[in-house]
């Protein structure tokens, strides 16, 4: 079975804290694709990492970074020093091609930061 | 400016009409996607097109039907069939589809729609 499960469905932060968001994905295949996404309140996605599964390499960009780990089937983003413009759902998504074009997307993690 | 529109942005229709959701895409990109995103929900694959004239099946397509006439336009109508359309759709576009450094999906703002 392939999922993709963001167990986390709601984050409720201060500004400044540091945040990480969950995401364990489920697939057999050997070669797939994993991204997040950010979905502010106006409703449009926006992308924010792609990652293959033979890239194993954490990335930092800004305040954001991630932590791919195929060992546990897992790859968390954290935001650190958070700010009230972070506040958005974020989407895990993993991507296959074995037997067809498949996107499974997680079912999102709410994050709130209050200033 | 380079991006995806999708229009418009809220949409109304009754119950037993068919409809059609615009998405134009100026990147040139080759693949063209619709999802559809339920409250609460993670998106759904609808349809997509990896090149023009040629459309696939996703997770969701019955009660749905799509165009590919041209590179830039990718038209989805939801029609009578689908038995529960009130939904956020969103249309995305990516240079292929294949398993490559550049298949990531771009998004368009998104079209509310709501049977009544």
């Amino acid at each position: 079975a392939q999922k993709v499960t963001q167990a986390q469905t709601e984050i409720s932060v201060v500004e400044k804290e540091d945040v990480t968001l969950d995401c364990v994905y489920e697939t057999r295949d050997t070669t797939y694709y994993l991204f997040w996404y950010k979905q502010p309140p106006s409703g449009e996605l926006v992308f924010l990492i792609r990652r293959n599964s033979f890239d194993e390499q954490n990335e930092i960009s800004g305040r954001y970074s991630w932590n791919f780990q195929k060992s546990t089937s897992s790859f968390n983003f954290t935001i650190t020093a958070s700010q009230v413009v972070d506040s958005a759902v974020y989407f895990c998504a993993l991507i296959l091609f074995t037997g067809g074009f498949k996107t499974i997307f997680g079912a999102g993690t709410r994050l709130f930061v209050k200033a | 400016d380079g991006g995806i529109t999708q229009s418009p942005k809220y949409l109304f229709r009754k119950e037993g009409q068919n409809v059609t959701l615009s998405c134009e895409q100026n990147l040139n990109h080759d693949a063209m996607y619709w999802y559809r995103q339920d409250p609460g929900q993670g998106l759904r694959l609808i349809y997509y097109s990896q090149i023009v004239n040629d459309f696939q099946k996703g997770d969701i397509a019955e009660g749905y039907s799509v165009s590919r006439e041209k590179k830039e336009s990718f038209p989805l109508t939801v029609t009578s069939a689908q038995k529960n359309p009130t939904a956020f759709y969103l249309c995305a576009s990516s240079i292929t589809v294949g398993v490559s450094l550049t298949d990531t999906q771009y998004f368009g703002p998104g079209t509310r729609l709501t049977v009544l």
